[in-house]
């Protein structure tokens, strides 16, 4: 069955310092993935998407992931971090032909992050 | 154009009543989705629109729960009956079929507390 797994539910980094979260996915085929941020009762902030061509994708906020097809990995990074990151973190996956439908994403459980000044 | 919206932004009922939230799209989008988020978990698929039509529903819609979109703009959700479990944030979102990347924008939610 197509899931997405965020194996960290709570990660703290220090201001300055720099951040990996992992996002691990399964899927039948190429897979379209996202990385969306979501604030505390807000809706959700598409970060970053990758469809097709280079595997290093660049999205706001300085973030980028990178598309690891031999690890199904989907990874987001960010260089430096900024107290305004805190917040939570989600991966998600989907396709044009998708279990059928058109485009309805599979997200996974989410990460938390904290920023510790 | 201020993005989707939602409304109520939260709504707290007493179990066994109905309740009906809104969502209003870009207005430029023709598809528009309905995803529900427990505590601790992701948005999870509920159900789809194409215009006014209902393309898909996910099985975690049971007969209590529906949904219309009647002229292809703003869409309602209903929910008949409400259970303890039905305490969620429910999130609304809106894509253009014509952007073939996938520009979903999802609204704020309503966070529905049924107690």
């Amino acid at each position: 069955a197509q899931s997405v797994t965020q194996p960290d539910i709570h990660i703290t980094v220090s201001e300055g310092a720099s951040l990996e979260l992992r996002c691990n996915y399964s899927y039948g085929a190429t897979p379209y993935l996202f990385w969306y941020v979501q604030s505390p009762g807000q809706g959700l902030q598409l970060l970053l998407k990758y469809f097709s061509g280079d595997t290093l994708v660049q999205g706001i906020k300085g973030f980028e992931a990178e598309f690891k097809r031999s690890q199904s990995s989907f990874n987001l990074r960010k260089p430096s971090v900024h107290w305004s990151d805190a917040a939570e973190y989600f991966c998600a996956v989907g396709g044009p032909h998708y279990g059928g439908s058109q485009g309805n994403l599979i997200f996974g459980k989410g990460t938390k992050l904290s920023v510790k000044p | 154009d201020t993005g989707v919206s939602q409304d109520p932004r939260h709504k707290i009922t007493k179990r066994g009543q109905n309740v009906t939230f809104r969502c209003d799209p870009i207005s430029e989008h023709n598809r528009l989705y309905w995803y529900r988020q427990t505590l601790g978990q992701g948005p999870e698929f509920l159900t789809y629109f194409q215009n006014e039509a209902q393309l898909e529903k996910s099985r975690l819609l049971s007969d209590r729960f529906s949904a219309e979109r009647p002229k292809g703009s703003f869409s309602t959700l209903e929910i008949q009956r409400t259970e303890q479990g039905d305490s969620a944030m429910y999130l609304c979102a809106s894509s253009s079929y014509r952007d073939v990347n996938y520009g979903y924008t999802f609204g704020s939610g309503t966070r529905l507390t049924v107690v």
